[in-house]
């Protein structure tokens, strides 16, 4: 099992650039996260989904879409990238929505 | 804001020592997590309690809470240099779907 995996690992883009970040999960897994951490703030919620074709918005949702078309998948999207949007950002997935949540390695994200 | 405060913000033991790290969180929860996190990777977890619960074991791992408190513990006994990281707690709000992370406490395990 390769567990949750995040494409790209890194990227820069320039301010008011689009992009979209690529987590998978193979653990049949019906609840999945994305995650900001920023120094000294832990991490935050952005959106997240409790199953295929469902979103849901979580503490910091601003600025970001998100789509979950297949159980496996779900994708971040960024429609006009801001400096503040710089951080790494995680994708999670649990089993249940109690569980313990399991983490992909992180995508660095800088926007100058 | 629910997010849990990890007491100390850094810590750093002799290889063999216990490291203690608080987490206190403001309102009612279900559960309590513990997560590490080694630089540069994702988030593992390590340990959920529930609020019924007032102590949990894995391993090397005790974690104790007083929800009367509103505080849990995370208890690393005889430390290893490989237990060098940060962990965090982790809170939910009732609903389950949202779960508060605090900013972390730093470990350092020195061999």
């Amino acid at each position: 099992n390769a567990g949750v995996t995040q494409t790209p690992k890194f990227r820069v883009l320039k301010t008011g650039q689009s992009m979209t970040l690529l987590c998978a999960q193979d653990m049949n897994h019906e609840y999945m996260y994305w995650y900001r951490q920023d120094p000294g703030m832990g991490l935050r919620l952005i959106h997240y989904s409790v199953g295929e074709g469902t979103t849901a918005k979580g503490e910091v949702p601003d600025g970001y879409n998100v789509s979950r078309l297949k159980k496996q998948n779900f994708l971040l999207g960024l429609e006009s990238a801001a400096p503040s949007q710089t951080s790494v950002y995680f994708c999670a997935s649990s089993y249940s929505v109690w569980g313990g949540r399991i983490f992909g390695p992180g995508t660095r994200l800088t926007v100058l | 804001s629910q997010q849990g405060e990890e007491d100390p913000q850094a810590l750093s033991i002799q290889e063999g020592e216990n490291a203690t790290m608080n987490c206190s969180y403001k309102t009612s929860i279900n559960n309590l997590q513990w997560y590490r996190q080694n630089s540069g990777r994702g988030l593992v977890h390590l340990i959920l309690i529930r609020s019924n619960e007032r102590e949990k074991h894995s391993g090397r791992l005790r974690v104790t809470l007083d929800t009367s408190k509103k505080s849990s513990s995370l208890l690393i006994t005889a430390s290893r240099a490989a237990d060098t990281a940060s962990y965090f707690c982790a809170t939910d709000a009732g609903t389950g779907n949202q779960f508060y992370f605090g900013t972390g406490t730093s470990l350092t395990v020195i061999p």
